[in-house]
C-alpha cells in the first residue's frame, strides 16, 4: 500500500534560517504529489502540488518542493522563513488516475522572531 | 456557502453512544473526502465519494464506522457504539472534480469519547 513518511516531526527555526522539509513516499509508478499547510486557527490549504513536467515546483509564500524520482521524495524549501510561516506542513500523494489522497503525519514548524 | 462547513463544531460523547457528524462541501464539488486527524498520526483517510460511483470505503478503521452523501451534496459521518481511540478532529474535504485537483478542508469536528 502507498504511505507517506515525514521524518521531521517538529521543526524550530529563527527568521531568516533556510528550511528543508522531507517527505518520501513508497510507490512505484506514477504519482501526484502535494504539500498542504495548516496555520494556526485555519483551515487546511493548499501549498503547492506536483504532477508533471519541471520537477522544482513553485508554490505560494515563497516555498517550493523538488521531485526526485529516483529517491521517491518531495522535500519542501524555503530560503528564508518568516515568523507567519510557523504552521503545520502535510505531504500527500495520489497515485496517478486515481483519487485517493493519503497525507504524512505532519511537520509542526516553529519560527522564532 | 462559501467553504466547507461541518457541524457540530465539538461533540463530546459518552463511551457506547452512537454519534453522527455532518459535512456540506463547496456547492458543485462531486468529490468529498473525510479524513482523521489524531495527535502525531497525521491525516488518516476514512472515505472518498466521487458523483454518483460507488465510494471508496477502504479507510473506514471498522464497521462501527459509516458514512453516506444525500443527492450528491451532504455528507454524514455516523460512528456506532463510540469508544475512546475515536477521539479525533474528523475533517471534511471536497474538490471540485478529483484528488488531484485543489482540496478544500472544513475546520472539522472534534469528536472527544469519554
Amino acid at each position: 500500500a502507498q504511505s507517506v513518511s515525514q521524518h521531521n516531526h517538529h521543526v524550530i527555526l529563527s527568521e531568516a534560517a533556510s528550511l528543508e522539509l522531507g517527505c518520501n513516499y513508497s510507490y512505484g509508478g506514477t504519482v501526484n504529489l502535494f504539500w498542504y499547510v495548516q496555520y494556526p486557527g485555519q483551515h487546511l490549504q493548499l501549498l503547492l502540488k506536483y504532477f508533471s513536467g519541471d520537477p522544482l515546483v513553485k508554490g505560494i509564500k515563497g516555498f517550493e518542493a523538488e521531485f526526485i524520482k529516483s529517491k521517491f521524495s518531495f522535500n519542501l524549501r524555503k530560503p528564508s522563513v518568516q515568523w507567519s510561516d510557523t504552521a503545520e506542513y502535510f505531504c500527500a500523494v495520489s497515485v496517478y488516475n486515481t483519487d485517493k489522497l493519503i497525507f504524512g503525519t505532519g511537520t509542526r514548524l516553529q519560527v522564532f522572531p | 456557502g462559501a467553504g466547507v462547513s461541518q457541524s457540530p463544531s465539538n461533540k463530546v460523547t459518552e463511551k457506547g453512544k452512537d454519534v453522527e457528524l455532518r459535512c456540506d462541501p463547496i456547492s458543485g464539488h462531486t468529490a468529498l473526502y473525510w479524513y482523521r486527524q489524531s495527535l502525531g498520526q497525521g491525516l488518516e483517510f476514512l472515505i472518498y465519494f466521487q458523483g454518483n460511483s460507488a465510494p471508496d470505503k477502504s479507510g473506514l478503521p471498522s464497521d462501527r464506522f459509516s458514512a453516506e452523501r444525500t443527492g450528491g451534496s451532504v455528507s454524514t459521518l455516523t460512528i456506532q457504539r463510540t469508544q475512546q481511540e475515536d477521539s479525533a478532529v474528523y475533517l471534511c474535504a471536497s474538490s471540485l472534480n478529483r484528488a488531484n485537483e485543489k482540496l478544500f478542508f472544513g475546520s472539522g469536528t472534534q469528536l472527544s469519547v469519554l
